[in-house]
């Protein structure tokens, strides 16, 4: 059964820091993989999409690894903003089904 | 115009009523999907339909039951509502069943009281 783990469970930086989100999965059978960012009494917001066969992905400040080989993916965010402020989520798919699996998220504060 | 729709966004009730959330995407997917967020902000798949077909049927109590009267839209009606069914339910779409990118509604949170 396929876990997804994110670390730091919440993180807080202050404006203009890069910084780091962790994904890790126990299944590297993955068929692509999933960054999300949750704003409080929203719904989720796609933010890039890695296919297995991608090491990364880019959109704007956002840059997205994969490496399925260890089961890790990076989400990193340049020159954070306070705007950045929200729950990031990563989900995977899996290589046959379609059940997506998600982390329980990093709640990231970024003060002005 | 918004994406993936859904109504209500909000719905208070009493335990052991019936209620219905509606669903609607205009991007021309084919799939949509139900999914549950707990308390604790864990979202877990619940429905998928492909082509208005049960694709994934998650281990989920009767008194759910989805329907899909086009590929554009997927409701979901709940029976005998429970405290248990308090949570925040989102409706997504994606175009390939199992492959292609996820977008989701803005959720419709319940609280059974």
């Amino acid at each position: 059964k396929q876990e997804v783990t994110q670390i730091p469970a919440a993180l807080s930086v202050p404006e203009g820091e890069n910084l780091v989100l962790n994904c890790s999965f126990t299944d590297s059978a993955i068929y692509n993989l999933q960054w999300f960012r949750q704003d409080p009494g929203k719904g989720l917001t796609s933010l890039l999409l890695i296919q297995s066969s991608q090491r990364e992905q880019t959109s704007g400040r956002l840059n997205a690894s994969l490496d399925k080989s260890s089961g890790r993916s990076t989400l990193y965010i340049a020159a954070s903003q306070p705007g950045d402020s929200a729950t990031y989520l990563c989900a995977v798919r899996p290589s046959s089904g379609s059940r997506l699996t998600f982390g329980e998220g990093t709640q990231l504060t970024v003060n002005p | 115009d918004t994406a993936v729709s859904q109504t209500p966004k909000y719905l208070v009730t009493q335990m052991g009523n019936d209620k219905s959330i509606k669903c609607e995407q205009n991007l021309g997917h084919d799939t949509m999907y139900w999914y549950k967020q707990d308390s604790k902000k864990f979202l877990k798949i619940m429905f998928s339909y492909n082509n208005k077909e049960l694709i994934i049927n998650e281990t989920v109590p009767n008194r759910f039951s989805p329907k899909s009267p086009d590929k554009a839209h997927l409701n979901l009606h709940i029976n005998s509502l429970e405290l248990g069914d308090s949570a925040v339910y989102f409706c997504a779409s994606s175009q390939g069943f199992g492959t292609g990118e996820l977008f989701f509604g803005e959720g419709s949170r319940l609280t059974v009281l």
